[in-house]
């Protein structure tokens, strides 16, 4: 079964910093990955997704992924973070029955 | 803009009382889903439609129901809200053929039962 794990519950970092958000899959094919951005009291909001082709993903407000296949791994990145963008991260993994595995999140904290 | 909403944004409701959540959406999206969120955790699925095909996840309890009367709107009942049924509730939609699972979520409806 697919599964998905961030492994930081909690990130700080200072404004203007880069920003390195984790996650893991498992998943036996190519799989489809998404990642999410929750701010408080709101729902899900895409930021990128990865389907196939070009393994650096960009998206929106400044962030992109990188899709490796050899570890795993979907990480999202920003080089310079704002104050905005303190909200919950959620990254996920298509699904059979056209449904979505989500990661337990992570939940970003910028300091000024 | 084509989108997903949600109605209303909180409702508060009394133990026991049957309470109705309401999502439509303006994508012309065949799938349609119900999420259950609580604090700092991952969104778990409820169930979804798939036209008007329910699909109920296992271990989601009798408690909750749907309704998809059209391919605009879709309802979650909570028949007899307890404590533990507090959370936001999400709604999300996905064009099957085309979105490789995909999802457009609303901004949610937060549930207190008091």
């Amino acid at each position: 079964a697919q599964s998905v794990t961030q492994p930081d519950i909690h990130i700080t970092v200072s404004e203007g910093a880069s920003l390195e958000l984790r996650c893991n899959y498992s998943y036996g094919a190519t799989p489809y990955l998404f990642w999410y951005v929750q701010s408080p009291g709101q729902g899900l909001q895409l930021l990128l997704k990865y389907f196939s082709g070009d393994t650096l993903v960009q998206g929106i407000k400044g962030f992109e992924a990188e899709f490796k296949r050899s570890q795993s791994s979907f990480n999202l990145r920003k080089p310079s973070v704002h104050w905005s963008d303190a909200a919950e991260y959620f990254c996920a993994v298509g699904a059979s029955g056209n449904k979505l595995v989500f990661g337990a999140g992570t939940i970003l904290r910028v300091k000024s | 803009d084509a989108m997903v909403i949600q109605n209303p944004r909180y409702q508060v409701t009394q133990f026991g009382k049957p309470v109705t959540l309401s999502c439509s959406q303006t994508l012309n999206h065949n799938v349609m889903y119900w999420y259950q969120q609580k604090s700092s955790q991952a969104p778990k699925l409820l169930f979804h439609y798939y036209d008007k095909d329910f699909n109920n996840e296992a271990d989601t309890p009798d408690n909750f129901q749907s309704r998809r009367p059209n391919t605009s709107f879709c309802f979650l009942d909570i028949r007899s809200p307890g404590l533990g049924d507090a959370a936001m509730y999400l709604c999300a939609t996905s064009r099957l053929e085309i979105s490789y699972n995909e999802q457009f979520f609303g901004p949610g409806t937060r549930l207190t039962v008091l």
